[in-house]
């Protein structure tokens, strides 16, 4: 079957680096996104990787390893804005999204 | 402002009722989804639809059905409401296979 692991909950300090984990078996693997959703709101794209590697983009930066089946989201200089939950989705042969369940972000001060 | 527009915003319903979620973009984008969220789970594809005309079944469909008349618009009907169907309603857009998904506000649907 197709499915998504991440962590349910995840607390970090404010100006800390915290590293949301995923990992995934998919019928077929076209890419792997991350969304964010602060409560009450809509998911919001945050990065795509298909390939290995790191991509950076700002205080954020996704991880891809393909042959692990495994992603991680890193948040750097954490602001109390970044409190929210973070949702990681691969994209199957069918270029069908397969959904986390989502890792909800608490930042303290 | 460009985007995704969902009604209503919530709505309360009762059991056995008929109610239909509008959606409608100004993306001009060809694909449209329909999700449900629910605590704990993640987002579960309901209907979706690669291009005016068309709309395929996604993960949870029973007790759904959707139109495609035109680019812009992509109702879901509700044909007779069941309290398993109280849930946090997304519709979504994307203008190619694998672009990122550009989601409505929602609709908050509650069957009592």
């Amino acid at each position: 079957g197709q499915n998504i692991d991440q962590p349910t909950e995840m607390t970090a300090t404010e100006g800390a680096i915290v590293q949301i984990n995923c990992t995934y078996q998919t019928s077929g693997f076209n890419g792997l996104f991350w969304y964010q959703q602060h409560a009450g709101e809509a998911p919001t794209f945050l990065s795509y990787n298909v390939l290995d590697g790191l991509e950076e983009k700002g205080r954020f930066s996704s991880f891809l390893s393909r042959s692990k089946g495994y992603s991680y989201l890193l948040l750097k200089e954490l602001q109390m804005k970044d409190s929210a939950s973070y949702l990681c989705a691969a994209s199957d042969s069918n270029y069908q999204l397969i959904w986390g369940a989502g890792t909800k972000l608490i930042i303290k001060p | 402002i460009a985007g995704i527009t969902q009604a209503p915003t919530s709505q309360i319903l009762a059991a056995g009722r008929r109610m239909t979620l509008r959606c409608t973009q100004d993306m001009r984008h060809n694909a449209m989804y329909w999700y449900r969220q629910d605590l704990g789970l993640g987002l579960r594809l309901i209907h979706y639809s690669n291009t005016a005309g068309t709309t395929g079944k996604g993960e949870v469909p029973d007790g759904y059905s959707v139109s495609r008349a035109n680019t812009d618009d992509f109702p879901l009907t509700l044909a007779s409401a069941v309290p398993s169907q109280t849930s946090v309603y997304f519709c979504a857009s994307s203008d190619a296979d694998n672009s990122p998904l550009h989601f409505g506000n929602g609709t908050r649907l509650t069957v009592t």
